[in-house]
C-alpha cells in the first residue's frame, strides 16, 4: 500500500493562476478530506468526503473546489489563486469511526 | 463552534524524561485522535482515542469524555520525539473527518 499519496510536493503560483492538488488513496477508504496548515497553526478543513459523489465544504472552502468521482481520488482545485492561500495542504483518508485518520505527506503551495 | 486548546504551548525536554501534554475541548465529541507532525512535516497518528486509555510503546493517551479532556504521556524521551503534537476532534453525528485541530505543542528534546 502506497497509503495517501499528494502530488505535486511544491508549487509555485502567480496570483489568478489556477491549478489541481492531487490526492489518490490505495485503502479503498470511503472518508476523505482536504486541510490547510499556515504558520504556526493547526489544521484547518477545507472539503471533505463520506464517499464517491458525495463532498461538502468545511470551515475554510471558499476559493475551492472539489470532486469525488472514484473512491481513490479527491482533488483540490484552487480557481483564482491569492497570496492567502499560500500554505501547505494535506490529504488525509480513513475506514470511519473506530479507526484513525491518514495524512498524505502535504503539498506546500506559495501564492506570489 | 468547539474550542480545542492544547497546553503547554512549547516543551524543551532533556533526553529521557517524561512529559505530560493536555487537550481540552468545550462540547462532547465522539472522535478525538493525537497526531506528531515531525520535524519534516509529516503528520504521524499516534492514537484514535475518543475514551479510555491506550498505550504504544512509550507513548500512552487517556481522553476522559465525561471532564472534556486528553492527555498524552511520553515516557523516556528521545530526541526523535521532536515535532509538534497535535490534537484533533469530531463532533457528533458526522464527524470522522471533519477533525477540529488545536493549536498543538511545540516539543524539543535535547541530548
Amino acid at each position: 500500500n502506497a497509503g495517501v499519496t499528494q502530488t505535486p510536493k511544491f508549487q509555485v503560483l502567480k496570483t489568478g493562476q489556477s491549478m489541481t492538488l492531487q490526492c489518490a488513496q490505495d485503502m479503498n477508504h470511503e472518508y476523505m478530506s482536504w486541510y490547510r496548515q499556515d504558520p504556526g497553526m493547526g489544521l484547518r478543513l477545507i472539503h471533505y468526503s463520506v464517499g464517491a459523489g458525495i463532498t461538502d465544504q468545511g470551515e475554510v472552502p471558499n476559493g475551492y473546489n472539489v470532486s469525488r468521482s472514484t473512491t481513490e481520488d479527491f482533488p483540490l482545485r484552487l480557481l483564482s489563486a491569492a497570496p492567502s492561500q499560500t500554505s501547505v495542504y494535506f490529504c488525509a483518508s480513513g475506514v470511519g469511526i473506530g479507526s484513525p485518520l491518514h495524512f498524505g505527506n502535504g503539498t506546500r503551495l506559495t501564492v506570489t | 463552534g468547539i474550542q480545542v486548546e492544547q497546553s503547554p504551548p512549547d516543551l524543551i525536554l532533556q533526553e529521557g524524561a517524561n512529559s505530560t501534554l493536555r487537550c481540552n475541548f468545550s462540547d462532547s465529541v465522539n472522535n478525538l485522535q493525537w497526531f506528531h507532525q515531525n520535524p519534516w512535516g509529516q503528520l504521524i497518528n499516534l492514537f484514535y482515542i475518543p475514551s479510555g486509555t491506550k498505550q504504544n510503546g512509550r507513548l500512552s493517551a487517556t481522553t476522559v469524555a465525561t471532564e472534556r479532556y486528553s492527555l498524552l504521556y511520553i515516557s523516556s524521551s528521545q530526541t526523535t520525539d521532536s515535532g509538534v503534537y497535535f490534537c484533533a476532534v469530531g463532533l457528533s453525528p458526522g464527524g470522522y473527518n471533519k477533525l477540529i485541530f488545536g493549536a498543538g505543542t511545540r516539543l524539543a528534546v535535547h541530548p
